[in-house]
């Protein structure tokens, strides 16, 4: 089993449409959560960071945690063609200076117009 | 502002020849470095990372090795290409010395075929 299981999708919706994406992981342990989008030949770039459970918002992005159900979404307001691109959710455990970053595989968004 | 520059954008090199991927960041000090290859369908591997000047630690068994010369320098290397090594390889780093646990940043990778 994975440790971050990320539906790849394709995922493709009309403009507009609010968009939620999804990960489950199996460590308790982890305790911090990021959101990136990866355009096509381009770096990840970070979107949402986060440690707590619950929402936390920022213009059309929201992410959410539940650590209880080890469960993290990302949900996209008014989606625009613009978003569409490679999301990727990532977690650490925070007890380390390492840093390592544990990743889903990413899910294709497509946002028509 | 922070930033990190890597090249080359894409490389094509033949099957035994060396190769030499530079990655530096700016506008920060005793940052952590990371290496990873992102081949399509697979996610994120990491490879390298590095916490300070000479020290690099491997999370793989592989064909490449990496340095760290300078604190905001670091290089990804192989002395004979093989045709799995080819991928989309990434530099990260993260201001962890500063800011526990904070997020990794990347730069916009080296698409790498080997011919």
């Amino acid at each position: 089993q994975k440790e971050v299981e990320q539906d790849p999708g394709p995922l493709s919706v009309p403009e507009g449409a609010i968009v939620s994406l999804n990960c489950t992981y199996s460590n308790s342990a982890f305790q911090y959560f990021m959101w990136y989008r990866q355009y096509s030949r381009k770096g990840p770039e970070l979107l949402m960071y986060t440690y707590s459970s619950g929402n936390k918002e920022d213009g059309r992005f929201t992410a959410q945690v539940d650590k209880s159900s080890k469960y993290i979404s990302l949900f996209i307001r008014d989606s625009q063609p613009s978003d569409s691109a490679t999301y990727l959710c990532a977690t650490r455990t925070g007890s380390s200076n390492t840093g390592k970053l544990i990743f889903g595989q990413g899910t294709t968004l497509q946002v028509k117009p | 502002s922070q930033t990190i520059h890597q090249w080359p954008a894409t490389l094509v090199q033949p099957v035994g020849s060396p190769l030499s991927l530079e990655c530096t960041v700016e506008g920060t000090s005793n940052p952590n470095l990371y290496w990873y290859r992102q081949a399509a369908g697979r996610g994120l591997q990491l490879l390298f990372y590095s916490v300070g000047i000479g020290q690099i630690s491997s999370e793989v068994p592989q064909n490449l090795s990496a340095s760290r010369p300078q604190d905001r320098q670091f290089i990804l290397s192989s002395k004979k290409l093989l045709l799995s090594d080819s991928g989309f390889y990434l530099c990260a780093w993260s201001n962890e010395f500063r800011t526990p646990n904070s997020p990794l940043h990347f730069g916009n990778g080296t698409r790498l075929t080997v011919t």
